[in-house]
């Protein structure tokens, strides 16, 4: 059975610096797909950053990169300088590709920047 | 381009009525997924429709049901409403079912609604 790991309950980052976020995953598919998502206090979940199973490269948006290492199936979540507003609920989440649009989320990392 | 619209965004309800919330995908997607979010649990999935059928269900009892429409509009019921009920419920739509492109699900600001 797919399940995501997030190890971090909370992290606690000063503003401007980089943090990564960590993600692990298991899935016997050898095709799926891994998707950050951030939800504010507002409870919209925002679409962040997406990595395939296939892809060569380690996907990237703007400050949001993915860390992609296939073989210790983890996909941390890399934000560079930080703002205050990245304070947030961040979730991991997989889709095996025969699951159609079915997620698995892990528990979450509540981040905080602090000025 | 509208986002996805989840109506209403709070209700209450007491033991034993029933609610009914509603989803409006993105235009164009003709996939909508739900979700359901507790503290306890966390994300979990509900069921997906697409083209007017269910694709997927979730474990969860059969109290809880949906259904989409021709304009993919979709509707979520659950019945008989227990405590253990009150949650945020998520929708999500998506253009395409799987596989080409990320496929990526854009998800609404949620139904909260409180069982008491």
């Amino acid at each position: 059975a797919q399940k995501i790991t997030q190890t971090q309950p909370g992290m606690f980052v000063q503003e401007k610096e980089a943090v990564t976020l960590d993600c692990t995953y298991d899935t016997s598919d050898p095709s799926y797909g891994l998707f950050w998502y951030k939800q504010p206090s507002s409870g919209e979940m925002i679409f962040l950053i997406y990595q395939g199973s296939y892809d060569q490269q380690n996907a990237t948006e703007g400050r949001y990169s993915l860390n992609f290492q296939k073989a210790r199936k983890s996909a941390n979540l890399v934000i560079s300088a930080s703002q205050l507003g990245d304070s947030a609920m961040y979730f991991c989440a997989m889709r095996e590709t025969k699951g159609a649009q079915k997620l698995v989320f892990g528990q979450g990392t509540r981040l905080t920047i602090n000025p | 381009k509208a986002g996805v619209t989840q109506t209403p965004r709070y209700l209450i309800k007491t033991r034993g009525q029933q609610v009914t919330l509603s989803c409006s995908p993105i235009s164009g997607h003709r996939s909508v997924s739900w979700y359901q979010q507790t503290p306890g649990q966390g994300l979990q999935f509900l069921f997906e429709y697409f083209s007017e059928t269910q694709r997927n269900k979730g474990n969860f009892p059969g109290r809880f049901s949906g259904r989409q429409f021709s304009n993919s509009r979709s509707e979520m019921n659950v019945s008989t409403l227990e405590l253990g009920d009150s949650a945020l419920y998520l929708c999500a739509s998506s253009l395409e079912l799987a596989g080409v492109g990320t496929g990526e699900l854009f998800f609404g600001e949620g139904s909260r609604l409180t069982v008491l």
